[in-house]
């Protein structure tokens, strides 16, 4: 059973704070990807990865980083938390295009609140 | 403009109703397209990919029109168990970056 794990299912942090977001994917994906999930925006790209040290930016990459040392770990960055980064975040992984099923699979997500 | 766009709805259907999704995206150099389905405090996960022939898997069926950069979905014969919220997905040039529509909520009432 094909498996992306995220290290939290919820967090409390307060505004100032590193935070670190942990995926760990086990399906040898080259591809993976980080998303904030607000209530009427839907799933907003923050980070793309599609190989190990590769990063490309999503649209709203603004206060965060992110780091991809082994394929399959991709870390999302909180440099100095924030109130308005309070939200879902949801890391994906998939195969890159022209080689087969490039479904995404998700993991369960994890709810982050700043104070 | 957001690159892909869909009706927020809500959707709300009587039990077999027939209902309809319509999704644009505005990179003509978009790929792959994939409606997947959310519920309620869950992950989204893949319902159907979309192929330029249109394709069809039991009820749901998907549609592309690359000319006018569209893609929709049609549910038939609504069941209670399809309420959820419907996201439309692309795929684009290299690598593979997916980028997803807000979604549209659907509610299918008895």
């Amino acid at each position: 059973d094909v498996k992306v794990t995220q290290s939290s299912r919820y967090l409390v942090k307060r505004t100032g704070e590193k935070v670190f977001l942990e995926c760990v994917q086990d399906m040898d994906h080259e591809n993976m990807f980080w998303y904030r999930q607000d209530p009427g925006l839907g799933l907003r790209l923050i980070y793309f990865s599609y190989d190990v040290k590769m990063k490309e930016k999503g649209d709203i990459p603004e206060g965060y980083s992110v780091s991809r040392e082994k394929k399959e770990r991709f870390s999302l960055i909180l440099e100095s938390a924030s109130t308005n980064q309070t939200s879902m975040y949801l890391c994906a992984s998939s195969l890159p295009l022209g080689q087969g099923n490039t479904e995404a699979f998700f993991g369960q997500g994890t709810r982050l609140t700043v104070v | 403009r957001k690159e892909v766009e869909q009706d927020p709805g809500p959707f709300n259907v009587p039990e077999g109703a027939t209902v309809a999704f319509n999704c644009t995206y505005s990179n003509s150099a978009s790929q792959s397209f994939f409606w997947y389905r959310q519920d309620c405090r869950k992950e989204p996960k893949l319902l159907m990919s979309v192929y330029s022939s249109g394709n069809e898997d039991g009820r749901f069926t998907a549609q592309l029109n690359r000319a006018s950069q569209y893609i929709s979905l049609l549910i038939r014969d609504s069941k209670l168990s399809d309420s959820a919220t419907y996201l439309c997905v692309v795929n684009y040039n290299q690598g593979g970056k997916l980028i997803f529509g807000q979604g549209t909520e659907l509610s299918v009432k008895p």
